[in-house]
This record gives structure tokens, C-alpha cells and sequence, in this order.
């Protein structure tokens, strides 16, 4: 099945205490994002790469570090996270690069204490 | 600044009537459009893509463009209340834009 998963699902955390997202999609698809999704602010790009080892920041990059070693992964990384961190966050992968029709992972509930 | 702007809402409907959702965008260069579904707690998934300008339809979905007015609409028509959701409007001009949503709610 064509899918985008996420893990972990829900994160309760501490400020300070590093975590990673992890994000895989099996439909080598070539593009991929991090987005957040807070109250009345939609969906904020935070990260997104056009291929292995091609990342760039999208509106909200800062307290965020992303990798793109392989095609199928897009781990999103809090080094430091913050209580202003605490959201929902997606990642997504494109299946028609041509025409940017994103398809979206299940979502990671985070929250920092 | 890029902008996507909808109403917050909420928008309700009767049953069986027609919803109309708008969406106006900033960006000039911004080339293809996107409604997206969201039911709560839910990931968005796409209902449609629009690409040039005038309608678009697909079954009950009606997606319409004007660029020369940075204007995309949806229209629902015969409304059920399995539509009850949020709706996320997109733009893309290599960079995806999403709007805030305007979460729509239909009465049985």
C-alpha cells in the first residue's frame, strides 16, 4: 500500500531533551516536507527537500534540522525543542511532482513541557 | 509576504444545499491550486487541483480559478454530512501556501 508514515504518533517531551520524527514514504517520491499545523494558522512549511541530500527551509525552519540521506526518509529533528514547538506536525511527499499534489502523513502530536 | 486567506468559518449548510468555500491568494506567480479535506484530528487529503482558469469539476466538487482576480473557489454541491470538515486551501509557486481553512459543518 502506498503510504506516508509517521513516528511517533503522539511525543510528550521536556524543553531541552532532543527527538526526532522519523517520516518514510515507499513511493519514491522525490520531494518531501515538514509542516505544522497550529490554531487559526493552517499549515507552515518548515522544511522540505527536492532530493537526497537537497533540503531547503520553508517559513518556520528555526529550531528545526531535517536530513535527507535516503529517498524514502525525511527525519525532522528538534535539538533543543521549546514549548513553542508544541503542535501537529505532518510530513508529506508529492505523487505528482509536475503538479505538487502533496499526500500526507498521519500526523505527530507534539508537546513540550 | 505570501498569502492564502479564507474564511475561518464555520460555514453551515442544510443538507442537500450547496456549499461555497472562497479563497483569494498574494502571490501572482503562484501556478497550481488545491483543496484539501481535513476532518479533525485527521491528516488533509486532497479533493482537487485546479490549474488554469475557469472550472473545474469533479462528481459533487466544483473548483473554480481566476488568476486575474487571485480568486479559487469550491463548490459542494447536494451537500452531505459526511462533508462536515475543515477545508484547506493551497497555492503553489514552488513553494505550497495553505490557507488557515474554513471548517464547514453540514446539518442532517
Amino acid at each position: 500500500e502506498a503510504q506516508v508514515t509517521q513516528n511517533p504518533r503522539y511525543l510528550i517531551t521536556v524543553t531541552g531533551k532532543k527527538l526526532t520524527v522519523t517520516c518514510s514514504q515507499n513511493m519514491n517520491h522525490e520531494y518531501m516536507s515538514w509542516y505544522r499545523q497550529d490554531p487559526g494558522l493552517g499549515l507552515r512549511q518548515i522544511y522540505y527537500s527536492m532530493n537526497v541530500e537537497v533540503t531547503d527551509k520553508g517559513d518556520v525552519p528555526e529550531g528545526y534540522k531535517v536530513s535527507r540521506k535516503e529517498k524514502r526518509n525525511f527525519p525532522l529533528i528538534l535539538e533543543s525543542p521549546s514549548p513553542n514547538q508544541t503542535s501537529l506536525y505532518f510530513c508529506a511527499s508529492v505523487f505528482n511532482y509536475g503538479s505538487f499534489e502533496q499526500f500526507f502523513g498521519p500526523g505527530t502530536r507534539l508537546t513540550v513541557l | 509576504q505570501k498569502e492564502v486567506e479564507q474564511n475561518s468559518g464555520p460555514l453551515s449548510v442544510p443538507e442537500g444545499a450547496i456549499a461555497s468555500l472562497n479563497c483569494t491568494y498574494s502571490d501572482r506567480g503562484s501556478q497550481s491550486f488545491f483543496w484539501y479535506r481535513q476532518y479533525s484530528g485527521k491528516s488533509p487529503e486532497l479533493i482537487m487541483s485546479i490549474y488554469s482558469n475557469g472550472d473545474k469539476e469533479d462528481g459533487r466538487f466544483t473548483a473554480q480559478l481566476n488568476k486575474a482576480s487571485q480568486y479559487v473557489s469550491l463548490l459542494i454541491r447536494d451537500s452531505q454530512p459526511s462533508d462536515s470538515a475543515t477545508y484547506l486551501c493551497a497555492a503553489n509557486n514552488n513553494d505550497m501556501r495553505f490557507g488557515a481553512g474554513t471548517r464547514l459543518t453540514v446539518k442532517p
